[in-house]
């Protein structure tokens, strides 16, 4: 079956500009946690959202936003978009029940310019 | 201190070696997942344990969770099995990650 597919790929943005980034979880999956991974911080977790609702959340500003939509399908946004900002942004998609694995998209390399 | 410490942070290796790269946390979890992220970015989730040991292949995972310590084994490693291996803990509501550990095997 299809994996988790992320788009766009790559993307670059201006300051002050909003961005939007789409993921699509793997069949049957209701869970979509995203991450952000920078060269200085690594890996972080973003939020996550299962059956529409998010159910977990990291320390972001609110800046960073995201939805999921019935088919399970998961948006992120971030606004007012800053130098710092870039980075791969990585989706993940599980079932969503405790001990699950998680399989990640490719992710989207977004540049602050 | 970071919750999650990997070690080493960089490993060259010769083709045929053992390979051990190993993960210390102190928040309380679930469960720990060993990550596997080649170059372009995307990662492949190798493990998901939260007792005892699992074995896939040529990798093996341990977790000592009174120790709080895992460790992940790679066995004949192969130039292929560069890459950068990260260790991440459920807590609370969020995932907490090592910073990697990045392997280079050289044939």
């Amino acid at each position: 079956k299809a994996g988790v597919t992320q788009t766009p790929r790559y993307l670059i943005k201006t300051r002050g500009q909003q961005v939007t980034l789409s993921c699509s979880p793997i069949s049957g999956h209701r869970s979509v946690s995203w991450y952000q991974q920078t060269p200085g911080q690594g890996l972080q977790f973003l939020f996550e959202y299962f059956s529409e609702t998010q159910r977990n959340k990291g320390n972001f500003p609110g800046r960073f936003s995201g939805r999921q939509f019935s088919n399970s399908r998961s948006e992120m946004n971030v606004s007012t978009l800053e130098l710092g900002d870039s980075a791969l942004y990585l989706c993940a998609s599980s079932t969503g029940a405790a001990g699950n694995t998680i399989y990640f998209g490719e992710g989207s390399w977004l540049t602050v310019v | 201190k970071n919750e999650v410490e990997q070690s080493p942070q960089n490993l060259t290796a010769q083709e045929g070696e053992f390979i051990t790269i190993n993960c210390s946390y102190s928040v309380g979890i679930s469960a720990l997942h060993w990550l596997q992220q080649h170059p372009g970015g995307g990662i492949v989730s190798l493990f998901m344990l939260s007792s005892g040991k699992k074995k896939h292949g040529r990798l093996i995972a341990t977790i000592n969770i009174q120790e709080k310590h895992s460790s992940l084994h790679i066995t004949a490693s192969h130039p292929r099995d560069s890459a950068v291996y990260i260790c991440a803990v459920p807590n609370n509501n969020d995932m907490r990650f090592g910073a990697g550990t990045r392997l280079t095997v050289k044939p």
